[in-house]
């Protein structure tokens, strides 16, 4: 599976836009993007994934550039409880196949 | 609520000794998954069952080991435990679809003394 990069941490006001970037420059054509999220020491969270097109549900959105490169996750207005460590892992979409975490980007929202 | 129970929350025992770590996935999923997380490694998959049978396998050391039950129920056992062993130990279960995101477990906390 391909290896991503993450910034550290990141800081957003409360009601902002949060907006998360990874890169995967060596992504392969059959590899999705995916997000999870870790809340304080909870089980990780899923949160979404794609493949080329934009993503859109109820929690964020995903923005994959043309060229696959890099994505970046969009928390629209952003909550105390949105306060995470936040993944994003490459891996090939296939039923049944374990994720691998990187350190990811831990997000901090304030108010 | 991701619908994976785990238990116990917190495990306190000594070094040497055997404990086992249980796992129930969501209604339907065939495959769990293990995942430790420690503070100096974080979060990395140990060994993963589908529908009884071992599937694959992730850093797991060899005094660690799994199963998974025909009533699809997992139980990690961790054995000759030392200090380092001491970490949050995640469950997670998927479908069979393709696309199926992973839906992880509270975790048990194992505190080796």
């Amino acid at each position: 599976d391909a290896k991503t990069t993450q910034p550290t941490s990141m800081d957003c006001a409360e009601g902002r836009a949060a907006n998360l970037p990874c890169n995967h420059s060596t992504i392969s054509g059959n590899e999705y993007v995916y997000w999870y999220r870790q809340i304080h020491s909870q089980g990780p969270q899923y949160i979404i994934h794609g493949l080329k097109n934009n993503e859109t549900n109820e929690m964020a959105s995903l923005i994959i550039t043309e060229d696959r490169k890099s994505s970046t996750l969009i928390l629209p207005h952003a909550t105390l409880r949105d306060t995470a460590v936040y993944y994003c892992i490459v891996r090939r979409d296939q039923a049944g196949t374990a994720l691998i975490f990187g350190k990811g980007t831990t997000l901090s929202v304030s108010s | 609520d991701s619908g994976v129970t785990q238990t116990p929350k917190h495990l306190i025992t000594a070094t040497g000794q055997r404990v086992t770590l249980r796992c129930s996935p969501r209604s339907g999923d065939l495959s769990v998954y293990w995942y430790q997380q420690s503070l100096d490694q974080g979060l990395q998959f140990l060994i993963q069952y589908y529908n009884g049978e071992e599937r694959a396998k992730g850093n797991i050391l060899e005094r660690f080991s799994a199963q998974q039950f025909p009533d699809l129920h997992s139980e990690l056992n961790l054995s000759s435990l030392e200090l380092g062993d001491s970490a949050l130990y995640f469950c997670a279960s998927s479908g069979s679809r393709v696309g199926n995101e992973q839906f992880f477990g509270p975790g048990t906390r194992l505190t080796v003394l």
